[in-house]
């Protein structure tokens, strides 16, 4: 089956860009989407098909994706944006897979 | 508005039976699919079960056998019908809808179900 790598842990000072990987064999290929999840909160999605904002995600949050690893960047990181992410591919057609997570630390 | 509102959780002993269930509204579960993820304490995300728009189901392995997945469409309801459950099945389970080309674009606040003897 097809598995997700993640980082377990981020940590980056307020203000600064936080880079949270996700590697798949040739993930590039595929659509990537990003989960935000605070504690005793259910997911919630800010970032779907590699890039895409759904309405309501602050322009902070941005995706890519390209060969192995995708990418979810987040600029001007603020002290609210500290939570799990996790990564996920799958549609339709394929199973969904849920990469490990990062838990997002902000100093 | 899409909302997604589970209920059914508990505290169950091992090899019992639950329902969970998850009543949608703003869009129809009848032609979108949906699916059940859960969390272990402390844990990541694992999808259990899917439900697709034609009606066909997928079940995990972990959970194969033992879960099975349906939905009412007169009540736009979902749901996860958990036998034989296990000490290891003790985590949050949330519903969720899945969109064409596969992010889980609307979520319930989940529901606890606990297994312990």
């Amino acid at each position: 089956s097809y598995v997700l790598t993640q980082p377990p842990s981020v940590s980056v000072a307020p203000g600064k860009a936080a880079s949270i990987s996700c590697g798949g064999s040739n993930i590039g290929s595929k659509s990537v989407h990003w989960y935000q999840q605070k504690p005793g909160q259910a997911p919630v999605l800010v970032i779907f098909y590699d890039s895409d904002r759904p309405a309501g995600i602050p322009e902070r949050f941005s995706g890519s994706n390209s060969g192995n690893t995708a990418t979810l960047t987040i600029n001007r990181v603020e002290a609210g944006d500290e939570a799990d992410y996790y990564c996920q591919v799958g549609d339709t057609s394929s199973d969904v897979v849920f990469g490990g997570g990062t838990k997002l630390t902000v100093l | 508005e899409v909302r997604l509102v589970e209920s059914g959780g508990g505290l169950i002993q091992p090899g019992g039976s639950l329902r969970l269930s998850c009543a949608a509204s703003g869009f129809d579960v009848s032609i979108n699919y949906m699916i059940w993820v859960r969390q272990a304490p402390g844990k990541g995300l694992e999808w259990v079960s899917v439900i697709y728009g034609d009606g066909g189901t997928k079940n995990a392995d972990s959970v194969k056998g033992r879960f099975t997945i349906s939905r009412d469409n007169s009540k736009n309801t979902l749901y996860l019908q958990m036998d034989s459950l296990r000490v290891e099945d003790t985590a949050v389970y949330y519903c969720a809808r899945v969109a064409a080309s596969g992010p889980l674009d609307y979520w319930g606040q989940g529901s606890v179900v606990t297994v312990s003897s």
